[in-house]
């Protein structure tokens, strides 16, 4: 069965500073990836996605995400964050022709200090 | 166009009660997904519906149903509640839902006292 791992619960940067969220996932089939952010009583927002082609995805925020299939993993990164990136993150995955749907990380909570 | 639309927002039941809760996807889209979010769990796939026929189902006991209506509508149902079912109820709409990207709505927030 998919299953995906976020190695970090919280990561604390400061603004400004570079980040990385990392994600890995097993699965011995053709596999989808998202990465989705969830602010404070909200619902899931789409960052980006990987289904083929360029492994190096570029998503919306500033955000990008690099596909390694030889180390399963797709992990989130921005060179710069703003205050307003303090959210939790969440790497999915959804395996071709798989009976459920997303998979989803147990989330990594991110917290921008000024 | 708009986006994925749950009701209500929130909830309080008790124990023993029933719950009904809707998802109206974006327009267009026939695909619609339901998970739990809950602190020690996390994200929880519930079902899919595709067409009015669930297709696919998560690992949750038989008092966590739901049905979608010709309007690609959906609404999931949980009898019995027990304590441990308070959570998130977040639902997703795509349009074929094979590997397409899902869109969240805002969430049900169910409490069960």
């Amino acid at each position: 069965a998919q299953s995906v791992t976020q190695l970090d619960s919280q990561v604390p940067v400061f603004e400004e500073a570079p980040v990385e969220l990392r994600c890995n996932y097993s699965s011995s089939v053709s596999v989808y990836l998202f990465w989705y952010v969830q602010y404070p009583n909200q619902g899931l927002q789409l960052l980006l996605k990987y289904l083929s082609g360029s492994t190096l995805v570029k998503g919306i925020n500033g955000f990008e995400a690099e596909f390694n299939k030889s180390q399963t993993s797709f992990h989130l990164r921005k060179p710069s964050v703003h205050i307003s990136d303090t959210a939790e993150y969440f790497c999915a995955a959804n395996s071709q022709g798989g009976s459920e749907k997303l998979v989803f990380g147990k989330g990594t909570k991110l917290t921008v200090n000024p | 166009k708009a986006g994925v639309t749950q009701t209500p927002r929130y909830l309080i039941k008790t124990r023993g009660q029933q719950v009904t809760l809707s998802c109206s996807p974006i327009s267009g889209h026939r695909s619609v997904s339901w998970y739990q979010q809950t602190p020690g769990q996390g994200l929880q796939f519930l079902f899919e519906y595709f067409s009015e026929t669930q297709r696919n189902k998560g690992n949750f006991p038989g008092r966590f149903s739901g049905r979608q209506f010709s309007n690609s509508r959906s609404e999931m149902n949980v009898s019995t509640l027990e304590l441990g079912d308070s959570a998130l109820y977040l639902c997703a709409s795509s349009t074929t839902g094979d590997t397409d990207t899902q869109y969240f709505g805002p969430g049900t927030r169910l409490t069960v006292l």
